[in-house]
């Protein structure tokens, strides 16, 4: 079974700090991807990573992918306080469709 | 920007009581998914649906819960005699197409029912 497990689980940061999202999965899988969710809302789809080395980049999020590692991550830089919101890494094993959600890191930016 | 449309936005029902939940997925996507997501925890995969069938389910996805296409538009989710475990968010997914289909594209996630059983 597909196991997919974030870290840290709460995040609390300044503005203007850099900080990084982890995500480790137990299984070989040929997609991640990133979402983001504000309280009460939906899903929002931030990247999607396919191959090993592949980086993303939009404003001040960058997620990357190692797949020997089966780690991905998600780097914030300079954060500001939009950037508050829960994140989800979730990974579709080969030939699968379903998505493995990661347990969710609750950031926090603090002016 | 076309999105994932769900309905109602707030569903509250006595536990036994059937109900369904109604979704509108993006017009050319081709899987669709229903998910949930109980309060504060991880979002949950119940099942998924391509070509007219279920493709693969959850445990979750008992013989309580169906899903049916019952026209072009339309993707539903019943739950046929709720539980008070059953009260969460559900949010229907739909995507244009697989890995092997040469799809690459995310899931697009609607707003969400929430669904409340007293």
């Amino acid at each position: 079974e597909l196991k997919v497990e974030q870290n840290p689980l709460f995040l609390s940061m300044q503005e203007g700090k850099n900080y990084t999202i982890y995500c480790n999965y137990s299984t070989t899988s040929d997609r991640l991807y990133w979402y983001r969710q504000d309280p009460g809302k939906s899903l929002e789809s931030l990247f999607v990573l396919l191959s090993n080395g592949a980086v993303k980049q939009e404003g001040r999020l960058m997620a990357s992918l190692d797949t020997k590692a089966r780690l991905s991550t998600l780097h914030i830089t300079a954060a500001v306080h939009d950037l508050s919101a829960t994140y989800f890494c979730a990974v579709a094993e080969f030939g699968n469709e379903k998505l493995t959600f990661g347990t969710g890191t609750r950031l926090t930016i603090i002016p | 920007e076309p999105e994932v449309t769900q309905t109602p936005s707030h569903q509250v029902t006595q536990m036994g009581q059937e109900v369904i939940l109604r979704c509108v997925p993006i017009s050319n996507h081709l899987y669709f998914y229903w998910y949930r997501q109980i309060l504060g925890q991880k979002v949950e995969f119940l099942v998924s649906f391509y070509n007219n069938e279920i493709s693969e389910k959850s445990e979750i996805f008992d013989d309580q819960f169906s899903v049916e296409r019952p026209d072009g538009s339309n993707f539903t989710l019943k739950i046929r005699s709720t539980k008070l475990e059953d009260s969460a968010m559900y949010f229907c997914a739909s995507s244009e197409g697989s890995r092997q289909g040469g799809g690459n594209q995310p899931q697009h996630f609607g707003d969400g029912t929430r669904l409340s059983i007293l």
